[in-house]
């Protein structure tokens, strides 16, 4: 069975402070590892999808990579409009289903 | 962008009674998918359905439960008699193709009493 952990649940980080999320994942075949942003109330906003390890994938402050175990979010300069919860997910060949973590909390503050 | 909508965005139901949670997904997009959130917990897979059948569902996903696309652009999910323990966050999504992103909605938070 699948099976993803995040780490840490929450952090609070203050404006500009730069740091690093965990995804620990267990797959029998990894087809595609997906990081979402998710906001209180709202449903999962897609930021990025690495499928090898080595892969990098950077959009503004973000930064996803990926290794055979895990997968790390580095956010840096972090501004306040990022907080938020970060979830990650992990889809199997011969699956449909994303297997998601339970999310890390972020919160900057000003 | 395109984004995919749901409706209603709350809805409240009492046990037993049959709830129709509606989705509009992506128009380009072949896949369809339904998802839960109960609260504090995790996003957990219910469905996934493509070329107007269901590919995969979950565990939780019982005879209770229905999908349907009844055009070419709805896609409902169905709780025949709810329970309490379906009170939760649900999200429809969808997807370009088989491993492409999936894009969510808002969701419908269903509250059954």
């Amino acid at each position: 069975e699948d099976q993803v952990t995040q780490s840490p649940e929450a952090l609070r980080l203050q404006e500009g402070e730069s740091s690093s999320l965990n995804c620990s994942y267990t797959v029998s075949g990894l087809r595609g590892l997906f990081w979402y942003r998710q906001d209180p109330g709202k449903g999962p906003e897609f930021l990025f999808t690495l499928y090898s390890a080595g892969e990098e994938k950077e959009k503004e402050r973000l930064k996803a990579t990926l290794t055979k175990k895990e997968s790390f979010l580095h956010i840096t300069a972090p501004k306040p409009e990022d907080s938020a919860t970060y979830l990650c997910a992990v889809r199997n060949f011969g699956n449909e289903k994303l297997t998601f973590g339970t999310g890390t909390r972020l919160t900057i503050i000003p | 962008e395109p984004e995919v909508t749901q409706t209603p965005s709350h809805q409240v139901t009492q046990m037993g009674q049959e709830v129709i949670l509606r989705c509009v997904p992506i128009s380009n997009h072949l896949y369809f998918y339904w998802y839960r959130q109960i609260l504090g917990q995790k996003v957990e897979f219910l469905v996934s359905f493509y070329n107007n059948e269901i590919s995969e569902k979950s565990e939780i996903f019982d005879d209770q439960f229905s999908v349907e696309r009844p055009d070419g652009s709805n896609f409902t999910l169905k709780i025949r008699s709810t329970k309490l323990e379906d009170s939760a966050m649900y999200f429809c999504a969808s997807s370009e193709q088989a491993n492409s992103p999936l894009h969510f909605g808002n969701g419908t938070r269903l509250t059954v009493t």
